[in-house]
């Protein structure tokens, strides 16, 4: 079954700095990779995703995220951090049916100002 | 698009009490997911529907929790009797199809303590 790991519990920038969340996967065949954002008290926001094509993926709120094949990652990225993107960040792996997707621990994003 | 809608947004309970859980899906969202997340254990996928058909049910933590999806608009997680052990919150998800990349969208959440 696919796994989905998220080495870091939590990671601290300052404003202004680019801000890197650590995914790293595994899984059979073709990995299909997201990323979600949950904010206190709310339920889960879809980013981005990869399925195919361009690894660079663009997403909401100016992040973007790399696919890397070769060291099975996808690391969310984003040039300059804001106070707001202060949040839970989950990495998730899918695999042929949506049912098998696997949500990593989930990373705390905390950026300060 | 109104997302999907979850009702209570927080209950509070005595244990042994009955809880029922209530989602409505995406209009047009033929998936339906039940997860459940603790610091614990993070999150956890508890049951999938596929137009309305329960697929996969090997989350579901025990007999005392049900899910039912009577039609496509519509769907319940009921607990009962109800655990402390069962504080948690509760996410209803659906997407368009459980295809390969379909990307699912989360309900804000149901929030059950029980005491």
């Amino acid at each position: 079954a696919q796994s989905v790991a998220q080495p870091e519990d939590q990671v601290n920038v300052a404003e202004g700095n680019p801000l890197t969340v650590k995914c790293t996967y595994s899984v059979s065949g073709n990995p299909y990779l997201f990323w979600y954002v949950q904010y206190p008290n709310r339920g889960l926001q879809f980013l981005l995703k990869y399925i195919t094509g361009d690894n660079l993926v663009k997403g909401s709120y100016g992040f973007e995220a790399e696919f890397n094949k070769s060291q099975t990652s996808f690391h969310l990225k984003k040039p300059s951090a804001l106070v707001s993107d202060s949040a839970l960040y989950f990495c998730a792996v899918g695999a042929i049916n949506n049912n098998d997707m696997r949500f990593g621990a989930g990373t705390r994003l905390t950026v300060k100002p | 698009d109104a997302g999907v809608i979850q009702s209570p947004r927080h209950e509070v309970t005595e244990m042994g009490q009955e809880v029922t859980l209530r989602c409505k899906p995406i209009s047009g969202h033929n998936s339906l997911f039940w997860y459940r997340q603790t610091m614990m254990r993070g999150l956890e996928l508890l049951i999938y529907f596929n137009n309305n058909v329960p697929i996969d049910d090997s989350g579901m933590p025990e007999d005392r929790f049900s899910a039912k999806m009577p039609n496509a608009s519509f769907s319940t997680l009921k607990i009962q009797p109800s655990e402390p052990r069962d504080s948690a919150v509760y996410f209803c998800a659906s997407s368009f199809g459980a295809g390969t990349g379909n990307t699912i969208y989360f309900g804000e959440g149901s929030w059950l303590t029980v005491v």
